[in-house]
């Protein structure tokens, strides 16, 4: 199957930082990514959709500015956490969608996650 | 909106069958997933339904009914390494408009000896 990844997979940073997650699709490529957020026992929530070529487009209640996502090229897609604060801890996922080769284009191949912890 | 609601928690036998219910109220209906997430991990797909009917593969398979808004997921033969939290999904439209996955709150499977 078509493999995501996730750089870094952990990171723990000071309060006021920016911290930058990256999300590849390694052997496809992806218009569309998606990045998820998670707390402890709890489901993943959807944050945005990352469109290759163009602005993102954000769920309600998700500070645009606050979470900064960069989709330029078809095979990366980036998340900056700007001016972290420990409410921000958490994991993080991605995930793409083909939008070539032979797969159905409905499934979404996750990352293995990021893992945010803010002091 | 969307309102996906399934166990909490459910514990089972290794060997036996179990069977994981997912019921959903969405708008735009477009599909519906079930992941399989070991904790710390990230999901990974088991299923995909977009008609109605059984989808099997291997010793997993899933239901949809679209008219009653319900899935399950049917586990069988099953292994300690089941243990994990199954995720059923829904794709239909955000409140932004945009087709997306709405995600249950997961359903922690424990496989017992």
């Amino acid at each position: 199957g078509a493999v995501v990844s996730q750089h870094p997979s952990w990171v723990i940073c000071k309060s006021g930082t920016s911290v930058k997650i990256e999300c590849r699709s390694l052997d496809f490529q992806a218009t569309t990514m998606f990045w998820y957020r998670q707390f402890p026992k709890q489901s993943l929530m959807l944050m945005a959709t990352s469109n290759e070529g163009s602005k993102a487009t954000y769920e309600q209640g998700v500070e645009k500015d606050k979470f900064l996502i960069n989709h330029a090229s078809l095979t990366l897609s980036t998340l900056t956490v700007t001016s972290a604060h420990p409410e921000d801890s958490s994991f993080y996922i991605c995930s793409a969608r083909l939008s070539d080769r032979g797969f159905s284009y409905n499934e979404q191949f996750f990352g293995p996650g990021t893992r945010l912890t803010v002091l | 909106g969307q309102n996906i609601d399934q166990p909490t928690e459910m514990t089972a036998t290794e060997g036996a069958i179990v069977q994981i219910n997912c019921t959903y109220q969405t708008s735009g209906f477009n599909g519906l997933f079930w992941y399989q997430q070991h904790a710390g991990e990230a999901p990974t797909f088991l299923s995909y339904n977009v008609l109605d009917g059984l989808e099997e593969k291997g010793r997993f398979s899933s239901f949809l009914s679209r008219s009653k808004g319900y899935s399950y997921l049917l586990l069988k033969e099953l292994q300690m390494k089941d243990s994990a939290s199954y995720l059923c999904a829904v794709r239909g439209y955000m409140d932004t408009g945009r087709r997306a996955l709405t995600f249950g709150s997961g359903t922690r499977l424990q496989v017992q000896p």
